[in-house]
């Protein structure tokens, strides 16, 4: 079965440190790989996403992720930190990766507080 | 390009009593989805159509919950009895085809329901 660790429920940083989100799946084959932000009261968005190719994967905002297959990782980093960037942030993983459905699975989220 | 709608925001109703979410996803998006977010966990999969049918339901609590989009666009979500557990933030979400395509999956700003 699939599914997505995020270990860490809450961390904080001050703003300017860089910082690294940790993301680990269980999945059989490739995945797709995304990371989502939410701020509150609002919907997720979209950050990044890795289908193939460069395991190094530029996002939105300054975020980027590498995919380490070894490692079953997709860990989100961000050299330096804006206030701004408190939210919560969710890795999900589709499965069923070639055929036309597949389900979005997501973490249970690392919520991110940015210290002044 | 409109984002997708969803409508009400925020609505609170008292144990066994019904509600009904709406959603109008992305014009052109052939695949809509459902997904329930409880305070503290990451979103999860409630329903997944393609056009007009139902493609995934198997995490929908039937006897409950109940899903339609009648004429392959707009949606709508029914909870008939609520129960105290249902309170959570009903998030809709549509893309292009379905997830394992490769396709980006866009989220709406979700309807937050409590249940007293």
């Amino acid at each position: 079965a699939q599914s997505v660790t995020q270990p860490d429920i809450h961390i904080t940083v001050s703003e300017g440190a860089s910082l690294e989100l940790r993301c680990n799946y269980s999945y059989g084959a490739t995945p797709y790989l995304f990371w989502y932000v939410q701020s509150p009261g609002q919907g997720l968005q979209l950050l990044l996403k890795y289908f193939s190719g460069d395991t190094l994967v530029q996002g939105i905002k300054g975020f980027e992720a590498e995919f380490k297959r070894s490692q079953s990782s997709f860990n989100l980093r961000k050299p330096s930190v804006h206030w701004s960037d408190a939210a919560e942030y969710f890795c999900a993983v589709v499965n069923d990766r070639g055929s036309t459905l597949g389900r979005l699975y997501f973490g249970r989220g690392t919520q991110l507080t940015v210290w002044p | 390009e409109a984002g997708v709608a969803q409508s009400p925001r925020y609505k609170i109703i008292e144990k066994r009593q019904s509600v009904a979410f709406w959603c109008n996803p992305i014009s052109g998006h052939a695949t809509l989805y459902w997904y329930q977010q409880i305070l503290g966990q990451g979103p999860k999969l409630l329903i997944q159509f393609q056009n007009n049918g139902v493609v995934d339901d198997s995490q929908l609590p039937k006897d409950r919950f109940s899903a339609e989009r009648l004429k392959g666009v707009d949606s709508t979500l029914k909870i008939q009895p609520a129960k105290l557990e249902d309170s959570a933030v009903y998030l809709c979400a549509s893309s292009s085809s379905g997830a394992s395509s490769g396709n980006t999956i866009y989220f709406g700003e979700g309807s937050w329901l409590t249940v007293v």
